[in-house]
């Protein structure tokens, strides 16, 4: 049972465009959600998260929106560059939970196009 | 900045053979994590420690066990391995709060 699922296993963008990463949960215990990004051959790194009591969060050229109604959430990267070219996982945390464990989706792979 | 260190980037081991992978944070962190990651599977959650000498089963521990003496350092241990845990292993690190955790740059085993 996928509680985090990433429907698009790639996308192709080209350089100096929106790429619009997305994210859909069925658990509606989840209250905080993350994003991270991943190179070949590397582990995943950190890139951006968010609190379900917002529904906006920013930092630089990445923003995350929540829409905790559809149980959505995507990732926006404006403009893409040839280094945003990984793969994207989206992640999420429940609320209550001691351990701190994330719940992951597949992952999607960016390509950016010069 | 958090570093998390695997002792192996590559290793290719034969079927039956016990292997060690093992992982070092150097941020004190309380709680570390075991995933695998197979393409199309995302990452899946073997092992995690949220204490010296405490663990926990994540999704898939069959075929696996773990070892955290000290707090900086957390093994998995393949007791037998085989061809189908081939695969990429990623150790993590985290605060109770915030939850983000750290990855470790990965172990990619091959078992023939």
């Amino acid at each position: 049972d996928q509680q985090v699922k990433q429907n698009s296993p790639s996308l192709s963008v080209q350089e100096g465009r929106i790429s619009i990463l997305n994210c859909d949960y069925t658990n509606s215990m989840f209250d905080y959600f993350l994003w991270y990004k991943k190179y070949p051959a590397e582990g995943p790194t950190f890139l951006i998260s968010i609190s379900s009591i917002k529904d906006k969060n920013e930092d630089g050229r990445f923003t995350v929106f929540l829409n905790k109604s559809a149980k959505h959430l995507s990732l926006h990267i404006v403009p893409s560059q040839p280094g945003d070219s990984a793969v994207y996982f989206c992640a999420a945390k429940k609320n209550m939970d001691s351990n701190y464990q994330l719940i992951w989706g597949a992952g999607t792979k960016l390509i950016i196009k010069p | 900045d958090v570093k998390v260190t695997q002792s192996s980037r590559y290793l290719v081991k034969r079927t039956g053979e016990k292997v060690f992978l093992e992982c070092v944070q150097d941020m004190d962190h309380e709680n570390m994590f075991w995933y695998r990651q197979d393409p199309g599977l995302g990452l899946r959650l073997i092992y995690f420690s949220y204490d010296v000498k405490m663990k926990e089963k994540g999704d898939i521990p069959e075929g696996y066990s773990v070892s955290r003496e000290k707090k900086e350092r957390f093994s998995l241990i393949l007791e037998s391995a085989s061809t189908n845990q081939t695969s990429m292993y990623l150790c993590a690190s985290s605060l109770a709060v915030p939850y983000e955790q750290y990855f470790g740059p990965g172990t990619r085993l091959t078992v023939t």
